[in-house]
């Protein structure tokens, strides 16, 4: 069965500080999708990327990148020069053959001033 | 823009009482779905839809039912609410399996 583990619960940073969050999942499946949201304290969740199984390209958007590894099925994510507004819970997840989109526990990112 | 719109943010409920929530998509989105949110827990799966009338079990069913009579629309019904569905519960629609889910607001019930 899939399975997604961010390690890190909880982490605080001051701001312009880079931050980087784990990722790492688990499927038998070679065909699979791999997503971050993003939930602010209003409370809803922010669809933020998505990358499938066969394009391993890291992908940059403005302050947050994205480093995809197979070999080591991981899906980190990485803040830039991190803002207040940056404080939120970061979700990473997971979908295959299942079709039943799997989350991990999500990281509580707390960014100070 | 694609909007989910849940009936409730906050709603209070009694022991053993039927709760329906509700959930609304306006872009003609042919799967929805069901979490619950829990701290340390992320989010479980309860229920999904594929299209109308038509219904599947997620990772977390017990306790909870669904109904799809209409395409745009998603209920979840607590059959007789317990103080340990006292939760977040997120309503999501998505235009295929593999596509980002979009998600409501959330309601966080409470049983008392």
């Amino acid at each position: 069965a899939q399975k997604v583990t961010q390690a890190q619960t909880e982490i605080s940073v001051v701001e312009k500080e880079d931050v980087t969050l784990d990722c790492v999942y688990e499927t038998r499946d070679t065909t699979y999708y791999l997503f971050w949201y993003k939930q602010p304290p209003s409370g809803e969740l922010v669809f933020l990327i998505r990358r499938n199984s066969f394009d391993e390209q890291n992908e940059i958007s403005g302050r947050y990148s994205w480093n995809f590894q197979k070999s080591t099925s991981s899906f980190n994510f990485t803040i830039t020069a991190s803002q207040v507004v940056d404080s939120a819970v970061y979700f990473c997840a997971l979908i295959d053959y299942g079709n039943k989109l799997v989350f991990g526990a999500g990281t509580i990112l707390r960014v100070k001033s | 823009d694609v909007k989910v719109t849940q009936s409730s943010r906050y709603l209070v409920k009694r022991t053993g009482e039927k709760v329906f929530l509700e959930c609304v998509q306006d872009m003609d989105h042919e799967n929805m779905f069901w979490y619950r949110q829990d701290p340390g827990l992320g989010l479980r799966l309860i229920y999904f839809s594929y299209d109308v009338k038509m219904k599947e079990k997620g990772d977390i069913p017990e306790g909870y039912s669904v109904s799809r009579e209409k395409k745009e629309r998603f209920s979840l019904i607590l059959e007789s609410a317990s103080t340990n569905q006292t939760s977040m519960y997120l309503c999501a629609s998505s235009l295929q399996v593999y596509q980002p889910q979009h998600f409501g607001d959330g309601t966080r019930l409470s049983i008392l």
